[in-house]
C-alpha cells in the first residue's frame, strides 16, 4: 500500500520569507506521481503542483517549487516569498500507478504566514 | 471554464433520512472521484469512476453508501439511512490524466 507522511502538523513563516513543507512517501513502484494541494479556510482544494517520478527536473509553478529527491523518497514543497494569502492547509498526495489517477493524501500541514 | 460543480453546498438532515449529493465534473474529464473529509480521518477516497464505470469502491464505508455515474456529466453519492457519524465535507473531483480538480464540497450535517 502507498503511504504519504507529512510530519509537520503546523508551520509558521514570516511574510516574504521562503518556507519548506515536508513530504515523504513510500512506494515500491517505479512510476508514480506526486501532488501538492492547498486548502484555505474557505474549504476548497486547490491543485498547486505535480511531479512525475521520471521527471528529471524539479517542478515549478510560480512561487511554488517541488524539491524532489527520489532516492530519499521525499517531495518537499517550497513556497518562496510567502504571502498572507498562503496561510492554509497543504496536502501532499501520491498517485498510485495504473489506477486512473487514484490519489493517497497525507495528513496535511497547516501553514500560518505572519507579518 | 466551469470547474467541478457540487450541490448542495450545505445539507443539514436528521438521522435516518436519505441524503443525495450531486456532482458535475469538468467537461472532457474521464475520471471522477468522491472523497470525504473529517477532522479525525482526514481526506478519504470513497469511490472513483473511470469512463462512468466504478473502478474502486473499497473506501465506501458501508452499504448505506452508494454512488452512481449514469453519464459523463453527472454523478451522485447517496447515503441511506444517514447517521450522525456521516457528518463531514464531501468532495467530488475529476481528472483527465494526472491532476484532480476538486469541487467546492458539500458540508453535510446529520443531526
Amino acid at each position: 500500500a502507498q503511504k504519504i507522511t507529512q510530519t509537520q502538523p503546523g508551520m509558521f513563516v514570516q511574510e516574504k520569507e521562503a518556507v519548506t513543507l515536508d513530504c515523504t512517501y513510500d512506494t515500491s513502484d517505479q512510476s508514480y506521481g506526486l501532488f501538492w494541494y492547498k486548502q484555505p479556510s474557505s474549504g476548497e482544494m486547490i491543485f498547486l503542483i505535480y511531479q512525475g517520478s521520471y521527471d528529471e527536473q524539479n517542478a515549478t509553478e510560480g512561487r511554488y517549487s517541488l524539491n524532489f529527491q527520489k532516492a530519499r523518497k521525499s517531495a518537499n514543497l517550497v513556497i518562496s516569498a510567502s504571502q498572507l494569502g498562503d496561510s492554509a492547509m497543504y496536502f501532499c498526495a501520491m498517485r498510485e500507478p495504473g489506477t486512473a489517477s487514484k490519489l493517497t493524501f497525507g495528513t496535511g500541514t497547516r501553514l500560518q504566514v505572519t507579518l | 471554464d466551469a470547474g467541478v460543480i457540487q450541490s448542495p453546498r450545505h445539507e443539514v438532515t436528521e438521522m435516518g433520512q436519505e441524503v443525495t449529493l450531486r456532482c458535475k465534473p469538468i467537461s472532457g474529464h474521464n475520471s471522477l472521484f468522491w472523497y470525504r473529509q473529517t477532522m479525525m480521518r482526514g481526506l478519504e477516497l470513497l469511490i472513483y469512476f473511470n469512463n462512468n464505470v466504478p473502478i474502486d469502491d473499497s473506501g465506501m464505508p458501508e452499504d448505506r453508501f452508494s454512488a452512481k455515474m449514469p453519464n459523463a456529466s453527472f454523478s451522485t453519492l447517496k447515503i441511506q439511512p444517514s447517521e450522525p457519524r456521516d457528518s463531514a465535507v464531501y468532495f467530488c473531483a475529476s481528472s483527465f490524466y494526472d491532476e484532480q480538480f476538486f469541487g467546492p464540497g458539500t458540508r453535510l450535517t446529520v443531526l
